[in-house]
């Protein structure tokens, strides 16, 4: 079955601190994990995509990592902001249909404290 | 700007009634998705379409039910409302064959079955 676990399920750090987070998945065949950041009362908006050729992608603060091979990836957030309070989802897309199929994660629930 | 909305943005209903929630895209997309985001689970897929006329079940679809007269809408129905079904609800679209299956989420509907 295909799933994708994250850890933690939540994380409280203070105003300009780093952190890091987790996601492990079995989903077969990869296609490309995707992280989300969920605003409280809104959709998840798209934040890095990663296909199985790439181990790092960034986004401004944000730097995405990915080892396929241990079906691992990473978020890791830079002199966190105010504003960076939100659930981080990790989603992983299989391929074999066409409109490629998601397993999503639970989602971390970042909490940034001034 | 292209968007995707979702009405109402809140819903109180009782068990047994007939519930539509309304999902608009105006991005053109093909294909549309409904999703059900609950405590403990990532989203999970209820519905999904390809295109007018299409329309397929996902992993949580017993007790919803969609259609697509058009391109641009895809009402989400409730035959009979359950306390279960109580959830958030996101609506998500994508281009048919877009590059790296990106789906752009509408802002959800919380529903409440009591």
């Amino acid at each position: 079955k295909n799933q994708v676990e994250q850890s933690p399920q939540s994380l409280i750090i203070l105003e300009g601190k780093n952190c890091t987070l987790q996601c492990n998945y079995t989903v077969s065949p990869f296609s490309n994990l995707r992280w989300y950041k969920q605003d409280t009362g809104r959709g998840p908006v798209s934040l890095t995509i990663m296909t199985f050729s790439e181990n790092t992608k960034s986004n401004g603060r944000y730097t995405a990592t990915l080892d396929a091979d241990t079906k691992q990836s990473s978020l890791h957030i830079t002199a966190s902001q105010l504003s960076d309070s939100a659930s981080y989802i990790c989603v992983v897309s299989a391929t074999g249909t066409s409109y490629g199929k998601l397993t999503f994660g639970q989602g971390t629930i970042l909490t940034v404290h001034p | 700007d292209a968007e995707i909305t979702q009405s109402p943005r809140h819903k109180i209903t009782e068990t047994g009634r007939q519930v539509t929630l309304a999902c608009h895209q105006t991005w053109n997309h093909n294909n549309m998705f409904w999703y059900r985001q609950d405590l403990g689970h990532g989203l999970r897929l209820i519905h999904y379409s390809y295109g007018v006329q299409d329309t397929n079940k996902g992993e949580v679809s017993d007790g919803y039910s969609v259609s697509r007269s058009n391109t641009e809408d895809l009402p989400l129905t409730l035959e009979s409302a359950a306390s279960s079904q109580t959830s958030v609800y996101f609506c998500a679209s994508r281009e048919a064959g877009g590059r790296y299956n990106e789906q752009f989420f509408g802002p959800g509907t919380r529903l409440t079955v009591l």
